[in-house]
C-alpha cells in the first residue's frame, strides 16, 4: 500500500519560489507504472492539477501554470517535487501528492501553502 | 484543455433515498480501441483528501460499499448513490483521465434534506 506525505514550508512571501516535497513509502517511485501528481486545492474551492511526472520521466504540466513549474523525481530518496516560482496569493492552497495508473489511488494529507508578506 | 462539468453544484437528499450527480466532458474520454471511458470519481469530506471511489467510468474501488455506481460513456457520466447515509455527505469530484493535464469537475456538494 503505497503512502505519500508532503512537505513544505507552510508560508512563502510574494514573487518568492515554492518547494514542495512528497515522500513515498510502500513502494519504489520507480517500481510502479504511475503518474506522481501534484494537485491543490484553494481555500473553499475545487480541485486543480498542477501537473505530473510519469514513472518513464515525462512530465506534463497544466498549461496555466506551465511557465512557472517544475516537476521532478529525486529516485536515491523516493521523492517527487514540485517547485512553483514567481507565487502571488492567488497560489495560496492546500496543495496534495497524488499517485496513480491514470486515476490517483493514493493521496497525501495536503498541505497548506500561504502566500503572504 | 478538457473541460469537465458537473450538476447540480450541490444537492440535498433525505436518508434512505437516491442522489445522482452528473458530470460532462467537453469532448470524448472514451477511446474505442478498447472500448474504455477514462472518467474517475472521488469523495472528498471536510477536512481530509480526496478518495476514489471509481474508476473505468463504472468500476468501484476495493472497499467502496456498492451503494455507490458509476455509469455513463463518452461525454455524460453519472455517480449514483442508491440509498443516502449519513456518512456520505461530502463533495463529489468526477475527473478525466483521457489527455492531461487529468482536470477535474467543479465538485458537487452533497447534503442531507
Amino acid at each position: 500500500q503505497l503512502q505519500l506525505q508532503e512537505s513544505g514550508p507552510g508560508l512563502v512571501k510574494p514573487s518568492e519560489t515554492l518547494s514542495l516535497t512528497c515522500t513515498v513509502s510502500g513502494d519504489s517511485i520507480t517500481s510502479s507504472s504511475y503518474f506522481w501528481a501534484w494537485i491543490r486545492q484553494p481555500p473553499g474551492k475545487g480541485l486543480e492539477c498542477i501537473g505530473s511526472i510519469y514513472s518513464s520521466g515525462s512530465t506534463y504540466y497544466n498549461p496555466s501554470l506551465k511557465s512557472r513549474i517544475t516537476i521532478s523525481v529525486d529516485t536515491s530518496k523516493n521523492q517527487f517535487s514540485l517547485k512553483l516560482t514567481s507565487v502571488t496569493a492567488a497560489d495560496t492552497a492546500v496543495y496534495y501528492c497524488a499517485s496513480g495508473p491514470g486515476w490517483y489511488a493514493y493521496w497525501g494529507q495536503g498541505t497548506l501553502l500561504t502566500v503572504s508578506s | 484543455d478538457i473541460v469537465m462539468t458537473q450538476s447540480p453544484d450541490s444537492l440535498a437528499v433525505s436518508l434512505g433515498e437516491r442522489a445522482t450527480i452528473n458530470c460532462k466532458s467537453s469532448q470524448s474520454v472514451s477511446y474505442s480501441s478498447n472500448n474504455k471511458n477514462y472518467l474517475a470519481w472521488y469523495q472528498q469530506k471536510a477536512g481530509q483528501p480526496p478518495k476514489l471511489l471509481i474508476y473505468w467510468a463504472s468500476t468501484r474501488e476495493s472497499g467502496v460499499p456498492d451503494r455507490f455506481s458509476g455509469s455513463g460513456s463518452g461525454t455524460d457520466f453519472t455517480l449514483t448513490i442508491s440509498s443516502l447515509q449519513a456518512e456520505d455527505v461530502a463533495v463529489y469530484y468526477c475527473q478525466q483521465y483521457y489527455t492531461p493535464p487529468y482536470t477535474f469537475g467543479q465538485g458537487t456538494k452533497l447534503e442531507i434534506k
